[in-house]
């Protein structure tokens, strides 16, 4: 079974710019979850998607944004990008993500922004 | 609110070496806890869970019990090997709360031949 995919895997932009960041979860998980990571705040919960609809969502400013197809592919959006926003980006999808929440992550999206 | 507190790191052992990276969490309701562990270049896998107190999760040689009366989560391998270098990530999730993981700062170990 093939596990979660991201594209793309390295990205860079500059600052004011916007990018959208894909991930494919696995086959038949409904749940995806994006996560930020960076040396200084490790890993921050962005958001939840689940059949189409934000479930959850992080302490992140409204520039953040996702959205999950009804193949339950999910997309983020980052728009005016800053300095600070460059960071590994991950993608974890699961079943339900509710019970137990056994989460499976992808390699991450490296976002650089000069 | 729901926190996780991770063993500074980095670590560094010799192979064959006894390992414990420390973790204690803080929950509002019940969590299920989780290692992670992240190499070079890649994200997260599972390493092990637990979902109830006095739970053992084992997987690879590591292993780790949740001990409610102390709120703890340590991780141990009893004889690490170079292959184990990387980043482990201890992480708690609350069904009765928000619907996501909460994760440690993490613990870079390596492991010298």
């Amino acid at each position: 079974k093939a596990g979660v995919t991201q594209t793309p895997r390295y990205l860079i932009k500059t600052r004011g710019q916007q990018v959208t960041l894909s991930c494919s979860p696995i086959s038949g998980h409904r749940s995806v979850s994006w996560y930020q990571q960076t040396p200084g705040q490790g890993l921050q919960f962005l958001f939840e998607y689940f059949s189409e609809t934000q479930r959850n969502k992080g302490n992140f400013p409204g520039r953040f944004s996702g959205r999950q197809f009804s193949n339950s592919r999910s997309e983020m959006n980052v728009s005016t990008l800053e300095l600070g926003d460059s960071a590994l980006y991950l993608c974890a999808s699961s079943w339900t993500g509710t019970e137990n929440y056994e989460q499976y992550f992808g390699p991450g999206t490296r976002l650089t922004v000069t | 609110g729901n926190s996780v507190t991770q063993m500074e790191g980095p670590v560094t052992l010799s192979e064959e070496a006894f390992l414990t990276i420390n973790c204690t969490y803080t929950a509002t309701g019940y969590p299920s806890l989780f290692w992670y562990v992240q190499y070079p270049g890649e994200g997260l896998q599972l390493l092990l869970k637990a979902t109830k107190a006095d739970d053992k999760g084992s997987n690879k040689g590591f292993e780790a019990t949740y001990r409610k009366e102390t709120t703890s989560f340590h991780l141990e391998k009893g004889s690490v090997q170079v292959s184990d270098s990387a980043v482990y990530f201890c992480a708690l999730f609350d069904q009765t709360g928000a619907n996501n993981l909460f994760f440690g700062t993490g613990t870079r170990l390596t492991v010298i031949p």
